[in-house]
Formats: structure tokens, sequence, C-alpha cells
């Protein structure tokens, strides 16, 4: 699976919009691009995941480039519960992935009032 | 609520002892994974079942051993484990094991090996 980069940690201001950046220059053209986040003490939460087109759900929204060597995770207004340590991973979507999700080591994202 | 519980939230135990975890789906899911999260490591996946069946073992020592006597229920039982063994275990599950879809992972179980 390729491998990710993403900023070790980045602060948000509450109310406003979070955008978490993240590198997976040597993704294939079958790799889909995941976010998950995990709060302290939780299990990882699946956020949003897509192949090549932007999407949008209730949480967040994911934007690809065209090349699809970078992606954007947008949280659109931060509250103090999305503090927690964000990460980006890229995996192929076929047989011989069985869950193979590699994650590395996330951006911590802190939510200030 | 993540359609994942796993029991117990914490637990302690000595070298010499035997546990087991526990964890349950309530999606209808056919996979179900555990993973090991130590302190300032990634998490390390361990085993892989699809309907009932081991189909990945990943170089995990003999001292970790899964059930998986249905597919919404997964176990790890424990035994002889050493200290550095202390992790967060989590459990999680998909739809199917091998395509797009996310993995829903349950809140894990905090394992102090003493």
């Amino acid at each position: 699976d390729a491998k990710t980069t993403q900023p070790p940690s980045m602060d948000c201001a509450e109310g406003r919009a979070a955008n978490l950046p993240c590198n997976h220059s040597t993704i294939s053209g079958n790799e889909y691009v995941y976010w998950y986040r995990q709060i302290h003490s939780q299990g990882p939460q699946y956020i949003i995941h897509g192949l090549k087109n932007n999407e949008t759900n209730e949480m967040a929204s994911l934007i690809i480039t065209e090349d699809r060597k970078s992606s954007t995770l947008i949280l659109p207004h931060a509250t103090l519960r999305d503090t927690a340590v964000y990460y980006c991973i890229v995996r192929v979507g076929a047989t011989d992935s069985w869950g193979k999700l590699q994650f590395g080591a996330g951006t911590q994202v802190v939510v200030t009032p | 609520e993540t359609g994942v519980t796993q029991t117990p939230r914490h637990l302690v135990m000595g070298m010499t002892n035997k546990k087991s975890l526990k964890c349950e789906q309530h999606l209808g899911h056919n996979a179900m994974y555990w993973y090991k999260q130590s302190a300032k490591k990634p998490l390390e996946l361990m085993f892989v079942y699809s309907l009932e069946e081991r189909v990945e073992n990943n170089s995990v020592p003999s001292r970790f051993s899964p059930e998986c006597p249905n597919s919404s229920h997964l176990f790890l039982h424990l035994h002889t484990l050493q200290p550095e063994d202390s992790a967060l275990y989590l459990c999680a599950s998909s739809p199917q094991v091998a395509d797009n879809s996310p993995l829903h992972f349950g809140n894990g179980t905090r394992l102090t090996v003493t």
C-alpha cells in the first residue's frame, strides 16, 4: 500500500473549518484514500473515503487532487469534540488487502475555544 | 455506540494468567479483525476472520490465540503473556474482508501485563 505523509499536529479554532492535508504521491490507480480519527482512549472512527471524486458526508468532505497525489479532509465547523488524531490511509479495495489498513502517525488536531 | 462492543475495557493480568478478550458486532458484518496498538506505535493487524474462517495470521506469537465461533463474535485468548504485550487491543468488523468497505472499530481493551 502507498505510504502517506501528514503534518504531526495542527490547531484549529472552534467553529472554523479545519483543513487536514495528506500527501500520497505513490498512490496507485486502484487505491482508495481513507480517513479515520482516534479520540483518546477510543478506537479509530471511520470518517470518509474516496477513489478519485470528491466526497462529502455528514462528518466531513474529502477533496482529492486530480493527479490523486494528495488529498484534504475538511471538517466544516470544528468543535471541541473533534480534537483527535486523524489518520490518512491509502489501500487497495481488492482481494489482497485483508483489512491491512496501514496506520501511520497521523495528525494530532487540537480544537481550541 | 460503534456497533462493535469489546469487553472488558481494562484488564490487568500477570504473566502466568490466562484471560480472554471478547468482541461482539451488531452490524451483520462477515469479517472481523484483531489489531494491537502499542504506545507510540501504529496499529498492527494481528488476525483476520471471514465467516468464522481465519484468513490472516500476521506472524503473531502463539501466546495469542483467536477464536471466532460465529460471524458476530470474536475472542482473543491470552496465556503466558510478556510485559511488552501491554497495549490497547482493538477489534474491528467490515461487511466483507476484501472490498473497499471501511472497518468499524470497537473502543478496545486496555491490557496491562505485570
